[in-house]
């Protein structure tokens, strides 16, 4: 019973170029929680998603950020044209419903590193 | 908002208790979560309470007052492998997301 699956682990990129982060959530779960962790500092909430749906995007960036997750595939972070600040861990977290009662459970986590 | 307060650091023996307490001002709430992250890897669920009380599992228990914003977790018969840090985390109303404290990095001594 796999658990919620992230690739890449690790990821460098140079200044200007995009990050591609994937997340498939654990099996029998349709929603799924973007979270980034910066060096020395707590979890912050990025996105929440439902198959072909952006729930709630508050945590976002409002550039250079997008967020998809289709019918079929995984869950795609996309940060374009990255720089030194979006070096960071980024945590993806599944559940079976949104809303109250449903424990979340997250990734390993995808590290990206701009150079 | 959101604001959510723990310790930025503790210390105890191997063997010992090390209670780790949270508060937290919400303009909702839907259910207090702990996780343990160590360094480098993913936060682990450690229990959840949505009610009043404490609720036990194994040598680790969390309590919740909703009345004060409060919430602790406490370990027992620490050992070694418990030095990591601990998320105390709170839900909003719809239930989207999850609101972290900055983490209490706890270490454990021989």
């Amino acid at each position: 019973n796999a658990g919620v699956m992230q690739n890449p682990r690790h990821l460098v990129r140079r200044r200007g170029q995009e990050a591609r982060l994937r997340c498939s959530p654990m099996k029998g779960h349709s929603h799924v929680y973007w979270y980034r962790q910066l060096p020395e500092e707590g979890l912050k909430f990025m996105v929440y998603l439902q198959k072909e749906n952006i729930i709630d995007e508050s945590g976002m960036p409002k550039e250079r950020f997008s967020a998809e997750f289709p019918k079929e595939g995984p869950s795609i972070l996309r940060i374009q044209q990255v720089v030194r600040g979006d070096s960071a861990a980024y945590f993806c977290a599944s559940s079976s419903a949104g809303g109250k009662g449903n424990t979340i459970y997250f990734g390993e986590g995808s590290w990206l590193t701009v150079v | 908002g959101q604001n959510i307060d723990q310790p930025t650091e503790m210390t105890a023996t191997e063997g010992a208790i090390v209670q780790i307490n949270c508060t937290y001002q919400t303009s909702g709430f839907n259910g207090l979560f702990w996780y343990q992250q160590h360094a480098g890897e993913a936060p682990t669920f450690l229990s959840y309470n949505v009610l009043d009380g404490l609720e036990e599992k194994g040598r680790f228990s969390s309590f919740l007052s909703r009345s004060k914003g409060y919430s602790y977790l406490l370990l027992k018969e620490l050992q070694m492998k418990d030095s990591a840090s601990y998320l105390c985390a709170v839900r909003d109303n719809a239930g989207n997301m999850l609101t972290f404290g900055g983490g209490t990095r706890l270490m454990v001594k021989p």
